[in-house]
């Protein structure tokens, strides 16, 4: 059964303390991308990676970091100095170059600072 | 800069009607044109994609208009039902990146 998978589906995290976000692929995609979600609002990238130990700062990267040590993984760190973290977050891939350019979707973690 | 725009934020209609959501584009490199649905607390699903050399695409009840001179293209939903209730987001890619409009929130009234 291929998909994107994300975990924790919730997850709640004390001001100054770092919280890493889980995303898996089985679908042998090369492109990986994380974007947050606020309501009400659309989706806004974070970081995106195209190959292994490579990624890329997208348009809201400060106070947030990722890894791409594997194909099929892709974590987001959300540092303590990322001020407003409270939102949803969505994983996602797509084939890359060259393959077809869809891009599917994890079913998000919604994080909650206390 | 919001690379795609996309009207109205939202969209209320009685069961049967048939909403429309519009999406503008500037970037004539973009080459691939996906609709994309999420219910709340749930990840987008890709609904329907069009490339800009077909005017229109048709998958069941979902319909993308695309007019490449005017850099627009919209979703129509025929005889809609209250299981559309949901946001829609437009998108426009080329190569790996990927930008998406702001949503519009569907309210299919039974």
């Amino acid at each position: 059964d291929g998909g994107i998978t994300q975990s924790p589906k919730y997850l709640f995290r004390k001001e100054g303390q770092n919280v890493t976000l889980s995303c898996e692929q089985n679908l042998n995609h090369d492109a990986m991308y994380w974007y947050r979600q606020d309501p009400g609002q659309g989706l806004r990238l974070i970081y995106y990676s195209q190959i292994v130990n490579d990624f890329q700062k997208g348009d809201i990267a400060e106070g947030y970091s990722v890894s791409r040590e594997k194909k099929e993984s892709f974590p987001l760190t959300v540092t303590s100095a990322q001020k407003n973290p409270t939102a949803f977050y969505l994983c996602a891939s797509s084939a890359g170059p060259t393959g077809v350019d869809t891009q599917y979707f994890g079913p998000g973690t919604r994080l909650t600072v206390l | 800069q919001q690379q795609v725009k996309q009207s109205p934020q939202s969209l209320i209609v009685q069961k049967g009607g048939i909403p429309i959501i519009n999406c503008a584009y500037e970037n004539t490199a973009f080459d691939y044109f996906p609709w994309y649905q999420q219910f709340p607390g749930k990840g987008p699903a890709l609904l329907i994609a069009i490339r800009p050399d077909v005017s229109e695409k048709k998958e069941g009840r979902f319909t993308i208009s695309f007019n490449k001179s005017a850099k627009q293209f919209s979703l129509h939903i025929m005889d809609s039902q209250p299981g559309d209730s949901a946001t829609y987001f437009c998108a426009a890619s080329f190569g790996n990146q990927f930008y998406f409009g702001t949503g519009t929130s569907l309210t299919v009234i039974p």
